[in-house]
């Protein structure tokens, strides 16, 4: 059973910091894996998907890496803002590809 | 374009209440998802429909959770009865259709909280 791990739970960083995020998954038969945004009373944002054939994707300040092998992906966000501040969720598809298993999540803050 | 639509955003009732969920998703998209998410946890999918029909719903707890999607757009998702482990955030997303590489598009999602 596929199971997704986050850590850290928290993390709280000055502004203009550069920080990862870390996100596990006990099977590697991946077909792509996803990092969503959350803010408070709203809903997910789809941030970036990597597919299983890709090392990395990159959208603005972020950059997502996935080692399927290791069962690892993390979010590299640089030059972090105040605007960042979120949770952030990473979630791979199940087997039958009717839906997306996440981890528990990591909530950012960033202090101006 | 607009986005996945819920109602309410929140609810507050008490336990062996029932409470209804409405979901519209954007236009066009064949799939629609309900995910429950509770405090401190990742979302967890309760049910997938393709069009009006369930694709998958063997984490939603059939006896006091049921969800419709009739005509294949708008869909509700009911609790009777509540219980207290109930209370948790009922996200509904939506995808143009199945598959792994398809994007999820998430509503607000309708706070419940049961007392």
């Amino acid at each position: 059973k596929q199971e997704v791990t986050q850590i850290p739970a928290a993390l709280s960083v000055p502004e203009g910091e550069n920080l990862v995020l870390n996100c596990s998954f006990t099977d590697s038969a991946i077909y792509n894996l996803q990092w969503f945004r959350q803010d408070p009373g709203k809903g997910l944002t789809s941030l970036l998907l990597i597919q299983s054939s890709q090392r990395e994707q990159t959208s603005g300040r972020l950059n997502a890496s996935l080692d399927k092998s290791s069962g690892r992906s993390t979010l590299y966000i640089a030059a972090s803002q105040p605007g960042d501040s979120a949770t952030y969720l990473c979630a791979v598809p199940n087997q039958a590809g009717t839906a997306l298993i996440f981890g528990k999540g990591t909530t950012l803050s960033v202090s101006s | 374009e607009a986005g996945v639509a819920q109602s309410p955003r929140y609810k507050i009732i008490e336990k062996r209440q029932s409470v209804a969920f409405w979901c519209n998703p954007i236009s066009g998209h064949a799939t629609l998802y309900w995910y429950q998410q509770i405090l401190g946890q990742g979302p967890k999918l309760l049910i997938q429909f393709q069009n009006n029909g369930v694709v998958d719903d063997s984490q939603l707890p059939k006896d006091r959770f049921s969800a419709e999607r009739l005509k294949g757009v708008d869909s509700t998702l009911k609790i009777q009865p509540a219980k207290l482990e109930d209370s948790a955030v009922y996200l509904c997303a939506s995808s143009l259709s199945r598959g792994f590489q398809e994007t999820q598009y998430f509503g607000p999602g309708t706070r419940l909280l049961v007392l």
